[in-house]
């Protein structure tokens, strides 16, 4: 069964980098996702389609300060030089035969 | 630019049904999914199921097969989400969103505004 499996929680200072991750299950190590965010109160908005080969293609208007990166079923988000906005939650997804599914969400709180 | 545009809040009594539309304007309808995501208060989001309008099937979550029906008019750009026999844990505020790539391809942009389904008696 395809599964997106995020930590509920992460912090990083105002001014630095963090990392984000989303597993996927075993067996759909080679699958896409693509990262979205939903700041407090707000809809979600796409940022990211990050492929199995580490390429990824933004969003318009996403800052150069997100990016994506894989290893193995390990698919991540960066947010360097972490602005007090980025404060939010952040959601994987995929699909799986036309079923689509997402990840549990990442609350990411900027000290 | 594309836009989902999404019908008004809804109030509804257990046992009920509720339908919410979800209108595509200024981009290409047929080749690109719509999917309806809902989430509760609190929630993190929840994939109900979705259709290519081209196609013309919707495809549901386990969870919502035979409880959810999600239909699509080609001629008014329109995508439908219905759910029957409400229950009280269906409040949530349910949003339609549209694939950024044509096909089963990760990634939803845009998405609509979002419409609250409440369940109370």
């Amino acid at each position: 069964q395809l599964v997106l499996t995020q930590s509920p929680s992460a912090s990083a200072s105002l001014g630095a980098s963090v990392n984000l991750t989303c597993t996927l299950s075993s067996g759909h190590s080679s699958y896409a996702i693509a990262w979205h965010q939903q700041q407090p109160e707000k809809g979600p908005r796409f940022l990211m389609k990050l492929n199995s080969d580490g390429r990824f293609s933004k969003g318009d208007g996403i800052p150069d300060r997100f990016s994506g990166s894989i290893s193995g079923a390990e698919r991540y988000l960066t947010i360097s030089n972490l602005h007090s906005e980025d404060e939010a939650e952040y959601y994987c997804q995929t699909w799986g035969a036309g079923i689509g599914v997402f990840g549990g969400g990442t609350k990411l709180t900027v000290l | 630019q594309v836009h989902l545009v999404q019908s008004g809040a809804e109030v509804k009594k257990p046992g009920s049904s509720v339908k919410v539309s979800c209108k595509t304007t200024g981009g290409p309808f047929t080749n690109y999914v719509i999917t309806w995501v809902r989430q509760a208060p609190g929630q993190g989001l929840e994939w109900m199921g979705g259709i290519i309008p081209i196609f013309g099937t919707a495809k549901y979550a386990q969870k919502f097969l035979g409880r959810v029906t999600i239909t699509a008019d080609e001629s008014t750009t329109t995508t439908y989400m219905e759910i029957s026999s409400l229950k009280s844990d269906d409040t949530a505020v349910y949003y339609c969103a549209r694939g950024r790539y044509s096909g089963y391809v990760p990634g939803f942009d845009p998405w609509g505004q979002g419409t609250q389904v409440t369940v109370s008696s």
